[in-house]
């Protein structure tokens, strides 16, 4: 079991470049969900999903998009970067949460840097 | 807005020393109450977890202590060692709203 994994581990952007986030996880959870981590702030959930075919909004969805096309993959879409999306990306995948458990499983994170 | 209020920011602690981390909510419905560790370079990962109808969990050198009335809960790093250096973060969930609200994060360290 390899868990949640994303990649690129490391990204530089240019201001208004686009780039999609990749986060596969074969643990055959139901629930994905997709954070940014800022010094200081803790996790900001971006987007969240509970199924294929099903995403929706989370705390701070705004520059970003999501799909869910299959129980594994969970990709995070960044359209005309900008410096304020500067960050670690986290990605995680749970159970599902009615029943529990409900420990979130998390990526080893993305760092990108939009300049 | 932050739901969960999280302090200290930081803190060092010798080893053998205890490492006390505090946090406060205010949403009554929060159901569960985790707390993740975090090494450099590294994704979250729980470290343990309490719900609401029992006041005190301990998993080897950890124990949660939860405070329902209050609205408080912290960890309790017993024995602490230079290993357990990392950032932690306390965490509540509404099981049915299946969004975990975060603390800002306290990153502990451990002198030798």
């Amino acid at each position: 079991n390899a868990g949640v994994t994303q990649t690129p581990k490391f990204r530089i952007l240019k201001i208004g470049q686009s780039m999609t986030l990749q986060c596969t996880q074969d643990m055959n959870h139901n629930y994905m969900y997709w954070y940014r981590q800022d010094p200081g702030m803790g996790l900001k959930l971006i987007y969240y999903s509970v199924g294929a075919g099903i995403t929706d909004k989370g705390e701070v969805p705004n520059g970003y998009n999501v799909s869910r096309s299959t129980t594994e993959d969970f990709p995070l879409r960044l359209e005309l970067a900008a410096p304020s999306q500067t960050s670690v990306y986290f990605c995680a995948s749970s159970y599902n949460v009615n029943r529990g458990p409900y420990e979130q499983y998390f990526g080893p994170g993305t760092r990108l840097t939009v300049t | 807005q932050q739901q969960v209020k999280q302090s200290p920011q930081s803190l060092i602690v010798q080893k053998g020393g205890i490492s006390i981390i505090n946090c406060a909510y205010e949403n009554t419905a929060f159901d569960y109450f985790p707390w993740y560790q975090q090494f450099p370079g590294k994704g979250p990962a729980l470290l343990i977890a309490i719900r609401p109808d029992v006041s005190e969990k301990k998993e080897g050198r950890f124990t949660i202590s939860f405070n329902k009335s209050a609205k408080q809960f912290s960890l309790h790093i017993m024995d602490s060692q230079p290993g357990d250096s990392a950032t932690y973060f306390c965490a509540a969930l509404k099981v049915y709203d299946y969004k975990l609200s975060f603390g800002a994060g306290t990153t502990v360290t451990v002198r030798a």
